[in-house]
């Protein structure tokens, strides 16, 4: 079965600190995808990354980093020098190729709250 | 380009009370999903279209129905309101399946009381 786990229920730091937001997945496919997604206080989704399971590289963008491990079933998101614009809660998805519907399975989510 | 967009925004109905939740794509987009999010918690897949007059459950459809007459359209319709369907909806939708990022109405909060 697919499950997505995201165990930090609420993370605070302080402006400028580095924060990591963990994810486990779980799926029996051999071929899916990983999101994470950004809703901040107004409430709407905001798309940040996907990635695909054959694609392992890290990447970063700005001051967010993605570290996907296979081997620990890992998608974790980090913040570097965390701002206040990044309150927010953080959603980690994870969509199996099987039957081709785009079907996401959402994390319980991670509300970081950064601290002037 | 609108995107997704979502009407209403808000809604309060009764116990047993019907209203259909509206979701509307400009993005010629043939996959459509509906979720809910309830307080604290990620979201769930109620129902989904893979294109237009093909629809399926998805994890929590009980007491909801859709349909998908149209490409653009993909309402929700919620029968017989009961207090455990309290929530934000969001519709979304994405040009293909495998991987593709979907793109998210607004939302609608419904509380029904």
């Amino acid at each position: 079965a697919q499950k997505v786990t995201q165990a930090q229920t609420e993370i605070s730091v302080v402006e400028k600190e580095d924060v990591t937001l963990d994810c486990v997945y779980e799926t029996r496919d051999t071929t899916y995808y990983l999101f994470w997604y950004k809703q901040p206080p107004s409430g709407e989704l905001v798309f940040l990354i996907r990635r695909n399971s054959f694609d392992e590289q890290n990447e970063i963008s700005g001051r967010y980093s993605w570290n996907f491990q296979k081997s620990t079933s890992s998608f974790n998101f980090t913040i570097t020098a965390s701002q206040v614009v990044d309150s927010a809660v953080y959603f980690c998805a994870l969509s199996e190729a099987a039957g081709n519907t785009g079907k996401l399975i959402f994390g319980q989510g991670t509300t970081l709250q950064v601290k002037p | 380009n609108a995107g997704v967009t979502q009407t209403p925004k808000f809604r309060i109905l009764k116990i047993g009370q019907s209203m259909t939740l509206q979701c509307t794509q400009d993005m010629n987009h043939n996959y459509m999903y509906w979720y809910r999010q309830d307080p604290g918690m990620g979201l769930k897949l109620i129902y989904y279209s893979v294109g237009a007059g093909i629809t399926d459950k998805g994890e929590v459809p009980n007491g909801y129905n859709v349909s998908r007459s149209t490409t653009e359209d993909f309402p929700l319709r919620l029968e017989l309101a009961a207090p455990s369907q309290t929530s934000v909806y969001f519709c979304a939708s994405s040009w293909l399946a495998g991987g593709n990022e979907q793109f998210f109405g607004p939302g609608t909060r419904l509380t029904v009381l």
